[in-house]
């Protein structure tokens, strides 16, 4: 059974760096797979951030790419969110997920809470 | 990117009752690469259909999913006490991935 678990910091100050982890078991990130973290801001709907592919490639949203960068950690087989330059709009709740090329996202963590706050 | 506007905000029913949720897409989805996702308060989102039309492993036969290009639907034939939740579609045709607003289904 696939699992993911995200872990971080649930309070950043603004102006600070989010780093968020999702470690992954079940299965392995060097597989043909992509890996997703997804955002949703109090009361909103679903936010992409990004998703990183096992060869490291990386799409990003655009209205995050200058602040967001994505990794792969292989010896941890887990992945990684850091997202700079925090605000009070970045606060909410942070999921990653599991994407098989051309299919939906079918595995996803429980989702951490980020808030963004002095 | 590929702006997805989804309707009705929120759709009231009966459980028993046939739900029909559309998603539009500004520009057309390739290869129908539509996912629709259920979530529910202080969950994760759950894949229920990608490809447009395919189930994902475990979803029952109630939930469907039709269309092509820039109109697809989600069906949910006979609505149970526990489908009443929040809808999303996301397109992953082309990055960036966005998804549509969301249709809350709720208790009539």
């Amino acid at each position: 059974q696939v699992q993911l678990q995200e872990s971080g910091p649930g309070l950043v100050k603004p102006s600070g760096t989010l780093f968020l982890t999702c470690a992954v078991s079940g299965d392995s990130i060097t597989a043909d797979t992509f890996w997703s973290w997804v955002r949703q801001t109090p009361g909103k709907g679903l936010d992409w951030i990004g998703e990183i592919y096992h060869t490291d490639s990386t799409n990003y949203n655009p209205s995050l790419t200058t602040r967001v960068t994505l990794s792969l950690d292989r010896s941890k087989n887990q992945f990684s969110l850091r997202l700079t330059s925090v605000t009070a709009a970045d606060t909410g709740v942070y999921f990653c997920a599991r994407r098989f090329p051309y299919y939906g996202a079918d595995v996803w963590g429980q989702g951490t809470t980020v808030t963004v706050s002095s | 990117e590929i702006v997805l506007t989804q309707s009705p905000g929120t759709l009231s029913l009966s459980p028993g009752e046939r739900a029909t949720l559309s998603c539009r897409a500004g520009q057309s989805v390739n290869n129908d690469y539509l996912a629709w996702y259920q979530q529910k308060p202080g969950q994760a989102p759950r894949l229920l259909i990608d490809g447009a039309s395919r189930r994902a492993t475990g979803i029952p036969d109630r939930f469907s999913g039709s269309g092509s290009g820039t109109d697809f639907t989600l069906t949910i034939s006979t609505l149970e006490p526990e489908d009443f939740a929040v809808y999303y579609c996301q397109q992953y045709s082309r990055s960036p991935l966005t998804f549509g607003g969301g249709t809350k289904v709720e208790i009539k």
